[in-house]
């Protein structure tokens, strides 16, 4: 079946630093979605990229999907401490399949 | 607007007994809820997919007769875990779809089951 992979794991950095975190998919897809979830919370929809070579922006963070429909990638520029927090791709229509996602930490 | 609720928040049950959770979406209609499982600090895992008035749709490995869902109306899902046994324990998550929203998926805020 589908599978998502997401590196890195773990992403710790100062703050002020970039941080990116990218996705790969095993077969092409039709969108790809990506979802912050906070410690002890539940994941929160950021935005979803649907067209080859896509490029979204909010504020800080910038959104990637590739040429070829099977990876993206999350940049955020300058972090800061409220950006902590576990960062999910998930790929597909409907039913979503989850990167394993990419944990964030900041230090002041 | 698009807010989804889940019952209860934690639960801690003894092996051996069913425990119910509920989701229900406050603002809008589901047209399609799922239900996840979340192990620590792990990805989440689609359990099934449950439509309205139909019958659920399971992902491989996943027992339809141990994980009951219902979905009786267009606001409410509810997931039973039967006879629960401590390997359950896990955070459960729901998410619904709605039209018009383009795919985006609004999840619940979970619930952690913790099985003796």
């Amino acid at each position: 079946g589908q599978q998502v992979m997401q590196i890195p794991q773990y992403q710790h950095v100062q703050e002020g630093e970039d941080f990116t975190t990218y996705c790969n998919s095993s077969t092409t897809l039709s969108n790809i979605q990506w979802y912050k979830q906070r410690p002890g919370g539940h994941p929160v929809f950021l935005i979803q990229l649907v067209k080859s070579g896509e490029v979204k922006k909010q504020k800080r963070l910038t959104f990637q999907f590739g040429e070829a429909k099977k990876n993206s990638s999350l940049h955020i520029t300058a972090t800061q401490t409220t950006d902590v927090g576990t960062y999910f791709c998930a790929g597909g229509g409907n039913k979503l399949v989850f990167g394993a996602g990419t944990i964030l930490r900041v230090k002041s | 607007g698009a807010v989804v609720s889940q019952h209860p928040s934690r639960v801690i049950c003894k092996s051996g007994t069913s425990v119910k959770i509920e989701c229900r979406s406050l603002d809008f209609q589901a047209t399609t809820m799922f239900w996840y499982r979340q192990f620590p600090k792990k990805s989440l895992m689609l359990m099934a997919t449950s439509n309205e008035g139909s019958k659920a749709t399971y992902e491989q490995g996943v027992e339809k007769d141990k994980f009951l869902i219902n979905h009786a109306s267009l606001t409410l899902s509810t997931l039973t875990v039967t006879s629960a046994h401590p390997e359950d324990s896990s955070f459960y998550i729901c998410s619904a779809l709605t039209s018009g929203r383009n795919n985006e998926q609004f999840f619940g805020p979970g619930t952690r089951l913790t099985v003796l």
